[in-house]
């Protein structure tokens, strides 16, 4: 059964800083990776998706890493922004006939101006 | 990405009561959807894969006699949750798997938060 995991739970960084989120799954035989938005209250904004085959995606100032036979992804976030402060969750998708995402409970990001 | 509604956004019942939560999707249509349900500082899980014109796959755990969907168009999805009781408050959230999207990527709605009293 795939897990996943994101550490740390919390962060809090000032503004203008570089910052790292991590996210590991157990089963590496993943068909892709994404990294979510999630707001207080609010539902999901998908951020960045990573195929399996692919290494990295990036989109702005947000670069997701997947590095699958380790089972890890990282999501870099260039200097940070107050409005970037929110929860970021991890989710992989395990098979291409699945649509199944299995989720990470998140990393609580706060950017203090 | 595909714009995907839920309604109501809050809800507030007394025990017993059944509440029913809408899925749209807005501008595609979704053959299948999706509905999760989220406990604070939780991570999303998977209730129910809900498939147009035929009934719902309800994961282990999950009571569908408790709670229903119903796909009945391409565009909507419900999940009513019938005689609902204070352990049913929780974050229910559906998403879609937009057809003419790249490696079935899926968009969520902004999520309907039932507290039951």
């Amino acid at each position: 059964k795939q897990e996943v995991t994101q550490i740390p739970a919390a962060l809090s960084v000032p503004e203008g800083e570089n910052l790292v989120l991590n996210c590991s799954f157990t089963d590496s035989a993943i068909y892709n990776l994404q990294w979510f938005r999630q707001d207080p209250g609010k539902g999901l904004t998908s951020l960045l998706l990573i195929q399996s085959s692919q290494r990295e995606q990036t989109s702005g100032r947000l670069n997701a890493s997947l590095d699958k036979s380790s089972g890890r992804s990282t999501l870099y976030i260039a200097a940070s922004q107050p409005g970037d402060s929110a929860t970021y969750l991890c989710a992989v998708k395990s098979g291409a006939g699945s649509y199944q995402l299995t989720f990470g409970k998140g990393t609580k990001l706060s950017v203090i101006p | 990405g595909a714009v995907v509604s839920q309604h109501p956004s809050r809800v507030i019942c007394k025990s017993g009561t059944s509440v029913k939560i809408e899925c749209r999707s807005l501008d595609f249509q979704a053959t299948t959807m999706f509905w999760y349900r989220q406990f604070p500082k939780q991570s999303l899980m998977l209730m129910a894969t809900s498939n147009e014109g035929s009934k719902a796959t309800y994961e282990q755990g999950v009571e569908k006699d408790k709670f229903l969907i119903n796909h009945a168009s391409l565009t909507l999805s419900t999940l009513t949750v019938t005689s609902a009781h204070p352990e049913d408050s929780s974050f229910y959230i559906c998403s879609t798997v937009h057809s003419g999207s790249s490696y079935n990527e899926q968009f969520f709605g902004p999520g309907t938060r039932l507290t039951v009293l």
